[in-house]
């Protein structure tokens, strides 16, 4: 099964400040079949990128995905205290299908 | 608006089976959408259980094929996870969502422990 590894494991950024999240995979990631998810404490994951580059309904535009192959990066442009959370990739190119460890987003 | 509610004992003993249920509201369970279970644990983070069309076809985790049987009632809304021989490895909070590679809806979760 694809392994996907992401870094750093925290990241603790002030309010305003661009937040950038890695994922690697261990094979190559076919068609960008790669999504990030947001799980807030005590909450359920939530989708917000897929295809990864492509935001899901309603989640805005301060939010973007890149990347291809096995490298890819969600950036969070201008933090808000909002958007303490960890950030999960997720591959599903090939089945199973894969999820990252995880970055913990911290506000100052 | 989709909703998902899990729900099941929340203790289990060790080598026996647990058993949860998700109710689906919002979406009818045999739209074209298939319908996943996901658990979390605090050692292996998410991982993917299995899945399920309204027609009954299913595809699981390698990992816990052996182990794992998910299975709809189309009339009350409603699909369900059973998984056998259980062990404290299984204790984890246990999602059910929609979707069968990208998840849109999830449950609020629920918290199963495995313990005599």
């Amino acid at each position: 099964e694809i392994v996907l590894t992401q870094s750093p494991g925290t990241l603790s950024l002030s309010p305003g400040e661009r937040a950038t999240l890695s994922c690697r995979a261990s094979q190559s990631v076919t068609s960008s079949y790669l999504a990030w998810y947001q799980q807030k404490p005590g909450q359920a994951p939530r989708l917000l990128i897929y295809g990864a580059f492509s935001r899901a309904t309603g989640i805005p535009d301060r939010f973007s995905g890149s990347g291809s192959g096995t490298d890819f990066t969600l950036a969070i442009s201008r933090l808000e205290p909002e958007d303490l959370a960890v950030y999960y990739c997720q591959q599903y190119d090939r089945s199973p299908q894969t999820f990252g460890q995880g970055t913990k987003v911290e506000i100052k | 608006q989709v909703q998902l509610q899990e729900s099941g004992p929340g203790l289990v003993k060790p080598s026996g089976t647990l058993s949860l249920t998700c109710a689906v509201s919002g979406d009818s369970i045999s739209s074209t959408n298939w319908w996943s279970w996901v658990r979390q644990t605090p050692g292996k983070g998410l991982e993917w259980i299995g899945e399920i069309y309204h027609s009954g076809s299913t595809n699981y985790s390698p990992s816990l094929k052996s182990r794992v049987t998910i299975s709809v009632d189309k009339s009350q809304n409603q699909f369900s996870l059973k998984l056998t021989s259980v062990t404290a490895a299984d204790t984890a909070v246990y999602y059910c969502a929609r979707g069968q590679q990208l998840f849109d809806y999830w449950g609020q979760g629920t918290l199963v422990t495995v313990s005599s």
